[in-house]
Formats: structure tokens, C-alpha cells, sequence
């Protein structure tokens, strides 16, 4: 089935390592998206990416690192740099414009900082 | 800054009740409203979009009022699978290319 899919799904992090959460997408959509939501808050965006090799900087970049090599993968790093990392991660994907059409999101990465 | 506002509730309805949920945004260049229905510590997915006409879906209806920047959810005969949080979702036209705005959910509890 097409879908995306994150993982780990759960990842425990001593402070100063950095750490990569894989997003991988098989539904041959252009638009890549990281969010990250903390308890009672909404979904915050950390980078987006709309084609391959480029992306941009959403809200909350800093600490954060993204690339996109190929269309399907749209890893994140989090780095020591980053001052609260834990939180649930979420990667969604797109085909087009927002104007129509749903995000697709993968089953989110849970993080916790130890 | 561009925000959405919706009241978190938690809303605490008996199955067959009718509940509804108002969202405002700050963004009146805003072209597209969505609401997403996210379970608990799930990723959130797609309920409905909002079309300036309002539109249903079953037990569920959405409706927009551009003159006072709002967009509602109302959903009849609550079941118990309808419990979830409710995430009012509107892009951000004009601002940052691609980027949709999601509001902190209203949580919904549907009692038996």
C-alpha cells in the first residue's frame, strides 16, 4: 500500500547526540513536510521541501537539519543544537498546491531526550 | 503573527448529541480551511475540507464565514468512535509557500 513511513517510532536520545528520524514516501508526492507537535500544542513546522535537493526553513528550523536527495526521502536530524527536543515528530507528504487536496502523514516519531 | 484559535475544550458530550466547534483565523487572505481529526498520540488525517458553499459529509458538516474569519464543525448524532481531537487547519496564503497553520485542536470525549 502507498503510504509514508516514519521511523523509529519511539527513540531516546542522551543530550549532545544528534539523531536522525527517516521519512520514507512511496505515493510519488513532490511536497515533503516535517512538523513537530508538543502536548496541547498544535503542529509547529520545522522544514519543508517541494522538489527535490531544495528546501526551506519553516518556524522552528533552528537546531534542526533536513536533506532531500531523493524525491521518495526526506530524513531530519536533530542536533545537540536544539534546546527541547523532545516532542512527537511528524512527516507529511503532498502532491500539489494546499489548495486542495490532504496531507498525508506518516504514524510520527516519538523522541525523547534522556 | 498569523494564528488559529480554537477552543480546547475538552467537550464532553452523551452519544447522539450534537456538538459543534468554531475556529477563527487571523489570515484573511487565507483560500484553504480544513479540518483534521487526530487520535490520541496518532497521526492526524484528513476529516473534510472546507468549501466557501459549506459542505457535508454525513454526520458532518462544515461551514465558513469569510467576514468574520471563522470555520465551524458540527457533528449530529455523536458516536463514541467520535472522540478525538479536532485540528482547524488554513494556509498560509501570502506567507510562507506551503505552509498550512494548524490550530492546538478541540478536544472531543463522547460518553455512552
Amino acid at each position: 500500500d502507498g503510504g509514508i513511513t516514519q521511523s523509529p517510532k519511539y527513540l531516546f536520545r542522551k543530550e549532545g547526540q544528534n539523531v536522525t528520524l527517516s521519512c520514507e514516501q512511496n505515493l510519488n508526492h513532490d511536497a515533503m513536510y516535517w512538523y513537530r507537535q508538543d502536548p496541547g500544542q498544535g503542529l509547529r513546522l520545522i522544514y519543508y521541501s517541494q522538489i527535490v535537493n531544495d528546501f526551506q526553513k519553516g518556524d522552528i528550523a533552528e537546531g534542526y537539519s533536513v536533506s532531500r536527495e531523493k524525491k521518495e526521502s526526506f530524513p531530519l536530524t536533530v542536533t545537540s543544537a536544539q534546546k527541547n527536543p523532545t516532542a512527537f515528530y511528524l512527516c507529511a507528504s503532498h502532491s500539489g498546491g494546499l489548495n486542495t487536496g490532504e496531507l498525508f502523514f506518516g504514524e510520527g516519531s516519538r523522541l525523547t531526550v534522556l | 503573527r498569523k494564528e488559529v484559535e480554537q477552543d480546547p475544550g475538552p467537550f464532553n458530550v452523551p452519544e447522539g448529541a450534537t456538538v459543534a466547534f468554531n475556529c477563527t483565523y487571523s489570515n484573511s487572505a487565507s483560500q484553504s480551511f480544513f479540518w483534521y481529526r487526530q487520535d490520541c498520540r496518532k497521526e492526524p488525517k484528513l476529516l473534510m475540507s472546507v468549501y466557501s458553499s459549506g459542505n457535508e459529509d454525513g454526520r458532518f458538516t462544515a461551514q465558513l464565514n469569510r467576514a468574520s474569519q471563522y470555520i465551524s464543525l458540527l457533528i449530529r448524532d455523536s458516536k463514541l468512535s467520535d472522540s478525538a481531537t479536532y485540528l482547524c487547519v488554513v494556509n498560509d496564503y501570502g506567507g510562507s509557500q506551503g505552509n498550512l497553520i494548524f490550530g492546538k485542536g478541540t478536544k472531543l470525549s463522547v460518553k455512552p
